[in-house]
């Protein structure tokens, strides 16, 4: 059954603490996005990447990192850098072309402790 | 920067009521899609747009791209209280994989 994964569907941070999500496709979708959701607002674009090796800030990049080593792996590593981490992520994947639908997982909640 | 706005941002209905949700862009776009997320969800894609004025209906959805392919419309005819969650809109500019989205409008359907 194809789809994407995120882990963990719940996440809990110190101050001063670097967390990695993780986000899996095996959709064989070469685009990758990580967005983040503030309650009762919009998503706002982190990261994108289009292809194995390669991707670009989004809006709201400061303070997160990311690595696209494999197609199927997009990790989202929230550093100590972003001061206001407490979101709902949201990782979602798209046949690399433009006019694609995106599909996403079902989300990383992360708050601070 | 490139934003895309939707109105209203909150929408309670009672049952049967028709619904609209707004999508202005501040630039023109190449095509816009629209998602729904029910509460606790994620993003499911509804449809996509992308000739200038084009219109289209699923079941009791109706789509709309303006002239201008500046912005767009979801119109739901009788709603049902299957139709709860928050409608967003995403547009994306000529030769970008980027997609900028709407600020989103949650329709209640009150039974």
């Amino acid at each position: 059954d194809g789809g994407i994964t995120q882990s963990p569907k719940y996440l809990f941070r110190k101050e001063g603490q670097n967390v990695t999500l993780s986000c899996e496709q095996n959709l064989n979708h070469d685009a990758m996005y990580w967005y983040r959701q503030d309650p009762g607002q919009g998503l706002r674009l982190i990261y994108y990447s289009q292809i194995v090796n390669d991707f670009q800030k989004g809006d709201i990049a400061e303070g997160y990192s990311v690595s696209r080593e494999k197609k199927e792996s997009f990790p989202l590593t929230v550093t100590s850098a972003q001061k206001n981490p407490t979101a709902f992520y949201l990782c979602a994947s798209s046949i690399a072309h433009s006019n694609q639908p995106q599909h996403f997982g079902d989300g990383t909640r992360l708050s601070i402790l | 920067g490139q934003q895309v706005m939707q109105i209203p941002q909150y929408q309670h209905v009672q049952e049967g009521e028709d619904f609209t949700t707004y999508c202005n862009s501040s630039t023109t776009l190449s095509n816009i899609q629209w998602y729904k997320q029910r509460p606790g969800g994620h993003p499911v894609f509804l449809i996509q747009l992308v000739k200038s004025g084009e219109v289209k209906k699923q079941k009791r959805l109706t789509f709309q791209f303006g002239e201008a392919k500046k912005n767009s419309s979801l119109h739901i005819t009788a709603t049902q209280t299957t139709d709860v969650g928050t409608y967003f809109c995403a547009g994306a500019t000529s030769g970008t994989y980027k997609y900028i989205f709407g600020t989103g409008t949650r329709l209640k359907v009150l039974a």
